[in-house]
């Protein structure tokens, strides 16, 4: 059965350093997406992306956070200086195939992000 | 005010017992709902998407939409020791890939 998968599983960085996270979505997906869960609290929406733009993001996504899909299969999301409160688990998403609703939104085991 | 509630629990019950999770919503203009599973440090599975009002079944699991109410549950019957996760609630405004609003998850324990 087809599934996202992200890499890397864990990434330990320290406070003002770049960090990229990546994503391979489900093939033929069109609707890819980041949100987050900060330890203990609810998973929060960041960015949904569509015909290679941004196409929805939250108050969460601001000029630190950029996306990008590179090539037919990836999708990354890119965070510029990080600082200790975007430790977090970290979720990629996509939906959206012939015959299914845009909704069923499928994800990644997701990136435990750690800044130190 | 939260635009998505769900009570964190925890629920403990019974192994075979009949299992109601339960949010409420603020905003009417939610049109699709979605009930996910997550197991601990691992990524949401989708289990049922509805988009209209009423129920809709799938094996063990009923969805049910009360859209006058804002009231949204997922019944599960014969609940296993596998059942046990965070069960989250999600709904969305429109059918064009847009943001999921997640409640914050009951989690649920089912005892042998």
């Amino acid at each position: 059965e087809p599934e996202v998968t992200q890499t890397p599983s864990h990434q330990v960085t320290q406070m003002g350093q770049e960090v990229i996270l990546r994503c391979v979505p489900i093939s033929n997906h069109l609707y890819f997406y980041w949100y987050r869960q900060i330890l203990g609290q609810k998973v929060e929406f960041l960015v949904s992306f569509y015909n290679n733009e941004i196409s929805e993001k939250s108050e969460i996504f601001d000029d630190q956070f950029s996306v990008e899909r590179p090539d037919g299969s990836n999708f990354t999301l890119k965070i510029r200086s990080t600082k200790l409160e975007d430790s977090a688990m970290y979720f990629c998403a996509s939906s959206g195939q012939e015959r299914q609703t845009y909704n069923e939104q499928f994800f990644g085991p997701g990136t435990r992000l750690t800044v130190l | 005010q939260k635009e998505v509630e769900q009570d964190p629990g925890p629920l403990s019950v019974p192994e075979g017992a009949i299992v109601s999770l339960n949010c409420t919503y603020s905003n009417s203009a939610f049109q699709y709902f979605m009930w996910y599973r997550q197991y601990s440090r691992k990524g949401p599975e989708l289990l049922m998407y509805t988009y209209s009002s009423g129920n809709k079944e799938d094996g063990r699991f009923t969805a049910q939409v009360d859209k006058s109410s804002k009231y949204i549950s997922l019944f599960i019957r014969d609940s296993q020791p596998s059942d046990s996760a965070t069960y989250l609630c999600a709904m969305t405004l429109s059918n064009s890939g847009y943001a999921l609003n997640f409640g914050k998850g009951t989690s649920l324990l089912v005892t042998p």
